[in-house]
């Protein structure tokens, strides 16, 4: 079975300090998004990507994240410097572009922990 | 901007019981509308995915509908067992909003044994 792959799956670092999380979307999907999952706010998409170029960045905070596509079998989002309130879930999804009917598939999630 | 309410936010049944979660979504011009599943520590899983042209889907013991001129889908799932105890959301994939899901903030069901 074809699955999404991140990592790390779980992360704890200090408020301050860089974190980079990574995906890799199934091999054929030429859409990534990003999400961000808290209690609070539920699913908040961060970023999108297509044929790795960014398309919608707009729900990413600008001074401390971005997220890149360098090749097709990898993305990632990376915050410098995190802070507290950045601790969330976070999840990369790829797709189909082009067959709207085509599901998402997520991966299982990095667990960004800010102290 | 597309807003999608799930009606209630959790449920607790005694397995058996059939399970009847509600979808709502205020733009009607929408791609198609899916379904996921989230247990915890896991993300997201796909069930069910209905085009803007169907009125139902079905998967085993899952079946959703979905009335694009109230907004609303509803995701019945039969004879509830303890293994379907996970959340539940539904996201709307909308012409406006170009490719991208917005999701509601999800059913947690819990079926006691």
């Amino acid at each position: 079975d074809a699955r999404v792959t991140q990592t790390p799956r779980h992360k704890v670092t200090e408020m301050g300090q860089e974190v980079t999380m990574r995906c890799q979307p199934i091999l054929g999907h030429n859409t990534v998004f990003w999400y961000r999952q808290t209690m609070m706010q539920g699913l908040e998409l961060l970023a999108y990507f297509r044929n790795r170029a960014p398309l919608d960045d707009s729900g990413m905070p600008k001074d401390r994240f971005s997220a890149e596509m360098p090749d097709a079998t990898l993305a990632t989002l990376k915050i410098q410097p995190s802070e507290p309130r950045d601790s969330a879930v976070y999840f990369c999804a790829s797709g189909k572009q082009g067959s709207y009917n085509s599901p998402l598939h997520f991966g299982n999630g990095t667990r960004l922990t800010v102290t | 901007k597309q807003e999608v309410t799930q009606i209630p936010a959790a449920l607790s049944v005694p397995e058996g019981e059939n399970l009847v979660l509600n979808c709502s979504f205020t733009d009607s011009a929408i791609y198609n509308l899916q379904w996921f599943r989230q247990d915890p520590g896991k993300g997201l899983t796909s069930l069910l995915l209905i085009q803007s042209s169907q009125r139902e889907q079905t998967s085993g013991r899952l079946n959703a509908s979905l009335d694009k001129s109230s907004g609303r889908s509803t995701l019945y799932i039969a004879a509830s067992q303890p293994g379907d105890s996970a959340t539940y959301l539904c996201a709307a994939f909308t012409f406006s909003n170009d490719y991208k899901l917005s999701f509601g903030a999800g059913t947690t069901v819990t079926v006691r044994a």
